[in-house]
């Protein structure tokens, strides 16, 4: 149940184009969902995330779409751009259920391996 | 963001011996994690470290193993013990957000290879 599935394992997008990678969970209890985007020899940053309240979130090209019912959440970048090939994972946590503030540990997605091509 | 750095970026060990793989972060922050990633694979979470309180580790890890220390609110190690060439790995360091206990910042990483 706390697994996160990502898919693609690798894309290739040409410049200009939309880059779509999409994430499937199935603990319930989730309620944040990030993404992150890793570059070779560097630690993950924090790209964008988003809370089941809302069903989509944007910024600037990149934007989280969330399917609460489906239990999917995906992320979009728009006018994908060279600079933008890199490694990207999904990731969830839920609710700590004994302090009840914050979130326990993240859960990773396998990593989608972008490449945007000129 | 938190500004992380670690310390060595990169380093080639023998087996049998141990590194220890420092963390300091410009900030105070409660919560601090390690995890390891391998070569083209997703991050696996090692630790939680808290100041003033015993690791947490996760299954498939034990301290015997993988010592933490946490000594203050901006400084963590992890050790790596009694290496082998399984341990061959990044080792990432990574702190609770400002904006939120749920948001993780990472440190760019320690590249160990065991020969």
């Amino acid at each position: 149940q706390q697994q996160v599935k990502q898919s693609p394992q690798s894309l290739i997008v040409q410049k200009g184009g939309i880059s779509i990678i999409n994430c499937a969970y199935e603990n319930t209890a989730f309620d944040y969902f990030p993404w992150y985007q890793q570059f070779p020899g560097k630690g993950p940053a924090l790209l964008i995330a988003i809370r089941p309240d809302v069903s989509e979130k944007k910024e600037g090209r990149f934007t989280i779409s969330f399917n609460k019912s489906a239990k999917q959440f995906s992320l979009h970048i728009m006018d994908s751009q060279p600079g933008d090939s890199a490694t990207y994972f999904c990731a969830a946590s839920r609710p700590r259920l004994i302090s009840n503030f914050g979130n326990e540990k993240l859960t990773f997605g396998t990593g989608t391996r972008l490449t945007i091509i000129p | 963001s938190a500004v992380i750095s670690q310390k060595p970026s990169r380093d080639i060990c023998q087996r049998g011996t141990s590194l220890t793989i420092q963390c300091q972060v410009d900030s105070q922050v409660t919560m601090m994690f390690w995890y390891r990633q391998q070569p083209g694979q997703s991050l696996t979470l090692i630790a939680t470290a808290n100041q003033g309180s015993e690791a947490t580790y996760e299954s498939g890890f034990v301290i015997d193993k993988f010592p933490i220390s946490r000594p203050n609110l901006t400084f963590s190690t992890l050790t790596v013990s009694n290496m082998s060439p399984e341990d061959s790995s990044i080792y990432l360091c990574s702190v609770e957000g400002l904006q939120g206990p749920e948001t993780q910042y990472f440190g760019p990483g320690t590249r160990l290879l065991v020969l």
